[in-house]
Formats: structure tokens, C-alpha cells, sequence
């Protein structure tokens, strides 16, 4: 879906290094969210955002760390990158129109990452 | 613990023929059910979602799923197949209590429809 872009789309790494996805959206969703996916473990939520102060923990946050810069960005940051953090990332966002709790959510294209 | 289940790894159906990705879930309540498609090297892609009201869901694409309570399932359904429905398949669920901000994930399934 065009209206939620991630840069870089592929990136090669070596450990130890710090790495940055973006992630922007032009829907004018106020929820953001970030996913791993990993052959056979299907997405994995990192972080998530409702709105840009409100930032909370997924089920695999070691690790990372997020900024939410604006309600159209979504940064996701690997302090220390490792090899076992290799894995195509998705940024994803959701609005709260008509009570917001049952909304689907829209996906980028994914980054691939891989840690050397 | 909550979960999603989706049974088949890989689902093989010739084109034309009708197709099912099956989902069940473990969810206490009456949960939000979702299916996203997943094409190669693309994000994923919403398809349909159960809220509430008929059983029977109609979605993108020519897809459709059925809610069944009495056996916690939501599978996914097409009456005729294409080549181009290959694709990874997830279903996902919203608990309706608790924490409302995560979706439980299947694993995913791979439909291959062959010509």
C-alpha cells in the first residue's frame, strides 16, 4: 500500500552496528505499529504507538527502541544490531473511526534486513 | 492462552476448483476475527474481517469466511480458485477484553493454485 512506505526497503549490516527503519504513513492513521516476520514464526509485534505520546512494548522489544517523530512517522532502531535480528520488518497503521478497537490494519512493503 | 491456529502449513488446489485456508482460535469472548494475504515481496494486505451480525463475511478479491462459534473457527473460503490467489494466507483475532491494542497471529498458510 503505497500510503505507508518504508525506507530503507533493504539493508546489509554487520553486528554491533545501530540501524534505523522509517516507517511513514499518509493515511492519517493515529496508530502505528511495527512487526517482525520470521519463516515459520508468522509477525511478531515489536512496538506500537497510538498516538505520538503514547509509545508501548510488543511481545520482542529487546532490542529495540522506536520515536515516534509525528503522527505520519515511525522510526524503529536496533541499538547493537545482531544476526538473529535478521528479518523482514513491517510498519502497519490503524485509525480509531467508528470506536477503532476492531479497525484492520495496513502494512508497508517491508524491510529486509540482514546482519552479518 | 490465547492463541490463533492455523492448521496447514501449505494448501494445494487446482485452479477453477473451490478453496479453504482454515483458522481456529482460542479467545475467550466474542473476539474480532481478521484474514490478511500476503503476495510475494509485498506487505500484507487486508481482506475481510468478522465484527458482528451474519456469519457468512464477504471480502476482496472474491473471498469470503465463515464464523463458526460453536467451533471457534473462521476459515477462509473462494468458490473457484485463480493462479493468482498463491499467496501467503494469516488470520489474526482481536480478544474483546483486555489489552485491545494487539492482534494475535496465526502462522500463516501457503495457498499454491495450480494451473
Amino acid at each position: 500500500d503505497a500510503d505507508v512506505t518504508q525506507t530503507p526497503r533493504n539493508r546489509i549490516t554487520k553486528t554491533g552496528k545501530r540501524i534505523m527503519l522509517e516507517c511513514s504513513q499518509t493515511k492519517g492513521h493515529d496508530r502505528m505499529y511495527w512487526y517482525r516476520q520470521d519463516p515459520g514464526l508468522g509477525l511478531q509485534l515489536i512496538y506500537y504507538s497510538f498516538d505520538v505520546k503514547d509509545i508501548n512494548k510488543g511481545e520482542i522489544s529487546d532490542g529495540y527502541s522506536v520515536s515516534r517523530q509525528a503522527q505520519a512517522k515511525f522510526s524503529l532502531s536496533l541499538e547493537s544490531a545482531i544476526p538473529n535480528q535478521t528479518a523482514l520488518y513491517f510498519c502497519a497503521t490503524s485509525d480509531t473511526s467508528g470506536g477503532g478497537s476492531y479497525n484492520e490494519q495496513f502494512f508497508g512493503p517491508g524491510t529486509r534486513l540482514t546482519v552479518l | 492462552a490465547q492463541s490463533v491456529a492455523q492448521p496447514e502449513d501449505q494448501v494445494n488446489v487446482a485452479e477453477g476448483n473451490p478453496l479453504t485456508v482454515k483458522c481456529t482460535y482460542s479467545v475467550s469472548g466474542n473476539p474480532y476475527l481478521f484474514w490478511y494475504v500476503q503476495y510475494p515481496n509485498r506487505g500484507l494486505q487486508f481482506l475481510l474481517k468478522y465484527i458482528t451480525g451474519d456469519n457468512l463475511v464477504k471480502g476482496s478479491y472474491g473471498f469470503e469466511a465463515e464464523f463458526n462459534k460453536s467451533q471457534t473457527s473462521f476459515h477462509l473460503k473462494k468458490p473457484s480458485a485463480l493462479v493468482s490467489d498463491s499467496a501467503l494466507y494469516f488470520c489474526a483475532v482481536r480478544p474483546p477484553n483486555g489489552n485491545n491494542r494487539k492482534l494475535i497471529w496465526g502462522l500463516g498458510t501457503s495457498l499454491a493454485v495450480n494451473p
